[in-house]
């Protein structure tokens, strides 16, 4: 069963306007981390939240993480036409160390 | 970019044929997965690897097999291949250094007709 569920599925938004994704897990975690996908491509990593960690910033990515709701949220700000793409977050749970569960991921298209 | 590299990239084939999809990394790292991407499913893992000759089943191993015999090279094997099994497939690498931050393959596109 999947660890992480995106929510929300898709998303699309205006270039120039910030965009929210959240994620939800279930077990206790080491780390959550994001990932982007563009079409045809394989994943790449974008930031890593330590489960002692509120919130960390990278460039116009801010990621967030509630270790008490089990939820984490990525926002990316002045959105691109580059940022289309999809996000998956992915979850290193305490007890399958190095084996990573991601969710189901948002599918995020930026209007030009 | 790290040097992962997976074959074929596509191919097709037929129900109950053998299928070995391999991922080649140069980065030396410890940790190989693979992964299967379907739509409404995300990323599911089948099988990794931890070391040489050390594997270890995923959410979804059944049906696949893997081998690992050097350090640079992961083996994914459908014994035989079933229609179900159609599927992005991707590999992934881990470093020992690295906080479980993976680093992935192009993807092996198979359709299994």
């Amino acid at each position: 069963s999947q660890q992480g569920e995106e929510d929300p599925q898709a998303l699309s938004i205006q270039e120039g306007e910030n965009a929210t994704m959240n994620c939800s897990y279930k077990t206790s975690i080491n780390n959550l981390q994001w990932y982007r996908q563009n079409s045809g491509r394989g994943l790449v990593h974008l930031i890593l939240i330590r489960s002692n960690e509120r919130e960390k910033h990278s460039g116009r990515l801010r990621v967030t993480l509630d270790t008490s709701k089990k939820s984490s949220s990525l926002l990316i700000t002045a959105s691109r036409a580059a940022d289309t793409a999809s996000y998956f977050c992915a979850t290193d749970a305490i007890q399958g160390a190095q084996k990573l569960v991601f969710g189901q991921g948002t599918r995020l298209t930026i209007n030009p | 970019d790290a040097g992962i590299t997976q074959s074929p990239r596509h191919k097709v084939t037929e129900t109950g044929t053998p299928v070995t999809l391999r991922c080649h990394q140069t980065e030396n790292h410890r940790y190989m997965y693979w992964y299967r991407q379907d739509p409404g499913h995300g990323l599911r893992l089948i099988h990794y690897s931890y070391g040489v000759k050390d594997t270890d089943k995923g959410e979804v191993s059944d049906g696949y097999s893997v081998s690992r015999s050097k350090t640079e090279d992961f083996l994914l094997t459908l014994e035989s291949a079933t229609s179900s099994q159609t599927s992005v497939y991707f590999c992934a690498i881990s470093g020992l250094a690295g906080e479980g931050e993976l680093f992935f393959g192009e993807g092996s596109r198979l359709t299994v007709l």
